[in-house]
């Protein structure tokens, strides 16, 4: 069974750009999620989707970050403009819906807003 | 919000030497997930935990749900080089599936 699938694995841009990041979850996973892990921290969740409805936002930030998963499926999460203090490695992972479900994680893209 | 108190931060252990680290809060969780992360990698899964008072193994690790539902810990017996890394608690939901995950404790094997 193929894993959670995410690009690209690295990015490097100026602050003020926009970039944006692509995930494929596992195939039938229903809920998909995209986690910001800064440096020396654990992840921390920035929007979660059941299907292609948003179940939590309450960390992303809005003014900058916006994520959608148009089919339900794959999803893209994208920051406009950037800053530097949002270098990080940018998670996705997926899990089965329906309580109990345990996530799992692609590779991560890391940023570097330079 | 939720937080999950992982402890330690670090540990410096000899190769062969078992590993005990644990995971707090406040709130109560359905689910208790251990991680390990390597560097330039995802978080991969360990062992998840569903039922208060569970107990599981996944090969020299070992991990319980607490009583509480409100902590939970692993165990590494004889570790080895390949045990290195960072390793993240995290606690879910049923109800939402949410998803918290604590700072890690990261896993130092001296040569």
């Amino acid at each position: 069974e193929a894993g959670v699938a995410q690009s690209p694995r690295y990015k490097i841009i100026e602050k003020r750009q926009s970039v944006a990041f692509w995930c494929n979850p596992i195939s039938g996973h229903a809920t998909l999620y995209w986690y910001q892990q800064i440096l020396g921290q654990g992840p921390k969740l920035l929007i979660q989707f059941q299907n292609n409805g948003v179940v939590d936002d309450s960390q992303l930030p809005k003014d900058r970050f916006s994520a959608e998963r148009l089919k339900g499926v794959d999803s893209t999460l994208k920051i406009q403009p950037a800053k530097l203090e949002d270098s990080a490695v940018y998670l996705c992972a997926s899990s089965l819906a329906g309580g109990g479900s345990t996530a799992f994680f692609g590779q991560g893209t890391r940023l570097t807003v330079v | 919000g939720q937080q999950l108190n992982q402890s330690p931060q670090s540990m410096f252990i000899q190769e062969g030497e078992d590993v005990s680290m644990n995971c707090t809060s406040s709130s109560i969780f359905n689910t208790w997930l251990w991680y390990k992360q390597d560097p330039g990698e995802g978080p991969v899964l360990l062992i998840a935990l569903y039922k208060a008072g569970e107990l599981t193994s996944n090969g020299r690790l070992t991990a319980q749900f607490g009583i509480t539902r409100k902590d939970s810990f692993l165990n590494i017996s004889a570790s080895i080089p390949s045990d290195v890394g960072i390793y993240f608690c995290a606690g879910g939901h049923n109800r939402d599936d949410k998803i918290i995950f604590g700072k890690g404790t990261r896993l130092h094997i001296l040569p």
